[in-house]
C-alpha cells in the first residue's frame, strides 16, 4: 500500500529555533500533500495544502511566514518551524493522496515537536 | 455551514460489538473516510464509502447512507488493541477532507 515517511518523529529545539519537518511519499507521487497539527486530546487541525510547485493554500489563522512550506518534488513536502516558541509545541502530522479517484488519505508517523 | 458529528466517547466490552456513528452536512459529497488513531499516533485509513451501503473488511465494516448524511463504523470481536480514537472524515465537493473530532473508544476486559 501506499506509504508516507515523516521525520523526524520527534524533536526537542530552544526557543528562537526553526525546525525543518520532511514528508515523503515513498511508492506514489503527490501533487498535493496536506499538513496538520494536533494538540494532546483534540481533532486534526489543517494547517496548510501543499502544492507541487506551487505556494502552499494556508488556512485562516495559520501564519505562511511562521509556517513554512515547500513542495519541491512530486515526493517530498517541508513544513519549517520558524523561530519556535512553546507553545508552537505540538504533534504534526503530513498526509499524502495518490493522483487517482476517490483515493484515502496516507498519513506519515507524525513529528512530536517541544519546543524549551 | 459543514458540520460532522460523532460521539465524544463510547465504552465496550472485549470480544463484544461496537457501533460508532457519524452524521454530516457538507457541500457536496465525493465520500466518506473513516481512520483509527492511538494515543500519540498518527491516523491510519480504515475504510472508505462513495456508494451507498455495507463494506466488510475483517472485524471492521464501514456503512453509509448519503439520502440520510450518515454512516456507521462497525467493530466486531473486540480486541484490547482496539481502544483508540475513530475520526469520520468527508470529502466534500472541492475535495477537501472535513474531519470529525473524533469518537474515543475504551475497552473493558
Amino acid at each position: 500500500g501506499a506509504v508516507v515517511s515523516q521525520h523526524p518523529s520527534w524533536v526537542i529545539c530552544k526557543s528562537g529555533t526553526s525546525v525543518k519537518i520532511e514528508c515523503r511519499s515513498l511508492d506514489f507521487q503527490a501533487t498535493t500533500m496536506f499538513w496538520y497539527r494536533q494538540f494532546p486530546k483534540q481533532s486534526l487541525m489543517l494547517m496548510a495544502t501543499s502544492n507541487e510547485g506551487s505556494k502552499a493554500t494556508y488556512e485562516q489563522g495559520v501564519e505562511k511566514d511562521k509556517f513554512l512550506i515547500n513542495h519541491a518534488s512530486l515526493t517530498l513536502s517541508t513544513l519549517t518551524v520558524t523561530s519556535a516558541h512553546p507553545e508552537d509545541s505540538s504533534f504534526y502530522i503530513c498526509s499524502a493522496r495518490e493522483a487517482r479517484e476517490n483515493s484515502p488519505l496516507h498519513f506519515g508517523n507524525g513529528t512530536r515537536l517541544t519546543v524549551t | 455551514g459543514q458540520n460532522i458529528d460523532q460521539p465524544t466517547e463510547m465504552t465496550a466490552t472485549e470480544g463484544a460489538i461496537v457501533q460508532i456513528n457519524c452524521t454530516y452536512q457538507t457541500s457536496g459529497f465525493n465520500g466518506l473516510f473513516w481512520y483509527q488513531q492511538h494515543a500519540g499516533e498518527a491516523p491510519t485509513f480504515l475504510s472508505y464509502n462513495v456508494l451507498d451501503g455495507l463494506e466488510e473488511k475483517g472485524r471492521f465494516s464501514s456503512f453509509l447512507s448519503r439520502s440520510k448524511g450518515y454512516s456507521y463504523l462497525l467493530l466486531k470481536e473486540l480486541q484490547m488493541k482496539d481502544s483508540a480514537s475513530y475520526l469520520c472524515a468527508v470529502m466534500d465537493s472541492n475535495y477537501q477532507l472535513i474531519w470529525g473530532a473524533g469518537t474515543k473508544l475504551i475497552i473493558k476486559p
